[in-house]
């Protein structure tokens, strides 16, 4: 079965720190996305980065980069420079192909002021 | 991208009655997902939608109780029959556009009394 493990239920950071958010995921698939979605209070969720399998360059959007380790299957999501606006639950997603989705238990995350 | 608007946000409901949720996409897409998010838990997948064939549920899931209607490529309703306060959740529509993203709705959340 395809699963998607986060371990860490909550977290929290000090503002301007950096914050780093694990994931593993089970999968036979060779080719495949990865992706970490954030959900603030205001509860819509929004894609964060997204990463595709057969590219071994590690994914970067602005503060966010991920680290992927295909052969491990961990797909961890850095937070730098840490805003009160990350505060949110982030969750890893994992999709095999088109229209199938599989997301994680997701990691409460509180930025401190 | 995909905006997507959900109707209600949030109600309130006695046990045994139906309500139908909305979704609106501002463009025309071919599949619709809906989503339940229980308190405090991940993304769980009802039924994925496609237009002008029935929608095709999850494992769990059942179309007497989770009706779904997707009468055009932009619009759906989700109905959550006989409630029960099981049924309190976040539900959520959502919509693929590209290659491998997801765009969600702000969700609909049902408290059963």
């Amino acid at each position: 079965a395809q699963t998607v493990t986060q371990s860490q239920p909550e977290m929290s950071v000090q503002e301007a720190e950096t914050v780093t958010l694990s994931c593993t995921y089970d999968t036979s698939e060779s080719n495949y996305y990865l992706f970490w979605y954030k959900q603030p209070p205001s509860r819509q969720m929004i894609l964060v980065i997204r990463q595709e399998a057969y590219k071994q360059q590690n994914a970067t959007e602005n503060r966010f980069s991920v680290n992927f380790q295909k052969a491990a299957k961990s797909f961890s999501l850095k937070i730098s420079d840490s805003q009160l606006g990350d505060t949110a639950m982030y969750f890893c997603a994992f999709s095999p192909r088109t229209y199938k989705y599989i997301f994680g238990t997701g990691t409460r995350l509180k930025v401190l002021a | 991208s995909a905006v997507i608007s959900q109707k209600p946000s949030r109600d309130i409901c006695q046990r045994g009655t139906s309500l139908t949720i909305q979704c609106q996409v501002d463009s025309q897409v071919t599949m619709m997902f809906w989503y339940r998010q229980q308190p405090g838990q991940s993304l769980t997948l009802i039924a994925t939608a496609n237009q002008g064939s029935e929608a095709t549920y999850e494992s769990g899931f059942v179309i007497d109780k989770f009706p779904i209607s997707r009468p055009n490529l932009t619009f759906s309703t989700l109905t959550v029959s006989n409630m029960s306060p099981e049924d309190s959740s976040i539900y959520l529509c959502s919509v693929e556009v590209g290659q491998g993203e997801l765009f969600f709705g702000e969700g609909s959340r049902l408290t059963v009394l």
